[in-house]
């Protein structure tokens, strides 16, 4: 059983136009977490929710908007997608929030997104 | 703000060596250290974690060292196999920083026959 599943894992699209990433972990985590990876391989968060609630937001274009509709699922919904959003988004989840756990990320395969 | 810097340069080691990576941070010290392994194609796969009161960690053939006074942490694999061949990153979570993990930009491993 995959622990953190994202579809679609690839996804060309024109600029202009909306896209959504979704994503489930069934690991029974309450903190789920949206990365982005550019071309240079740099891991950088962008958002996380624990427990349905959103508790980071990265700078990161309002364009960009995460949904959890419940603590197994996070979609991650783009609009207007621009060339520079080209890059490998990935989806993943902790335990919880804190620290107790050493908050081990565990993460999805990728969805890789190229805007044209 | 937090700096984290990996080799950039890839490593290429002959199978049976022990491979050493570095992960160096500036500024604050950090709670904890993750290494994680990241497949062509793949997410990254959590590896080991280490606190800050830990001077070392071992897993099987692996051991993570963590120098708080240097700043730094190493990666060791002993006896490398070509299945080691991999980007390893280092990820540091900061006291006071919201709890937000803090990536390296991985360091890409070659074992070679």
């Amino acid at each position: 059983d995959t622990a953190v599943s994202q579809t679609p894992k690839y996804l060309v699209t024109q600029m202009g136009n909306d896209k959504s990433i979704k994503c489930e972990q069934n690991l029974g985590h309450d903190t789920m977490y949206w990365y982005k990876q550019d071309s240079k391989k740099f891991l950088k968060i962008m958002f996380s929710y624990n427990n349905k609630e959103l508790i980071i937001n990265e700078t990161v274009p309002n364009r960009f908007s995460p949904k959890s509709p419940d603590k197994a699922h996070l979609n991650l919904h783009i609009n207007s997608l621009e060339l520079g959003d080209s890059a490998v988004y990935f989806c993943a989840s902790s335990q919880d929030w804190g620290q107790g756990y050493g908050n081990t990320i565990y993460f999805g395969e990728g969805s890789w997104l190229t805007v044209v | 703000s937090q700096k984290i810097e990996q080799n950039s340069e890839a490593l290429n080691i002959q199978e049976g060596k022990t491979a050493t990576l570095t992960c160096n941070y500036t500024n604050y010290s950090p709670a904890y250290l993750q290494w994680y392994r990241q497949d062509p194609g793949r997410g990254p796969v959590f590896l080991l974690l280490i606190r800050e009161n830990e001077k070392e960690k071992r897993k099987e053939r692996l051991k993570v060292t963590f120098d708080t006074t240097l700043k730094q942490s190493l990666f060791h694999i002993t006896a490398s196999q070509p299945a080691d061949s991999a980007t390893y990153l280092c990820a540091l979570l900061f006291t006071g920083g919201g709890n937000k993990l803090t990536f390296g930009t991985g360091t890409q491993l070659k074992v070679e026959l």
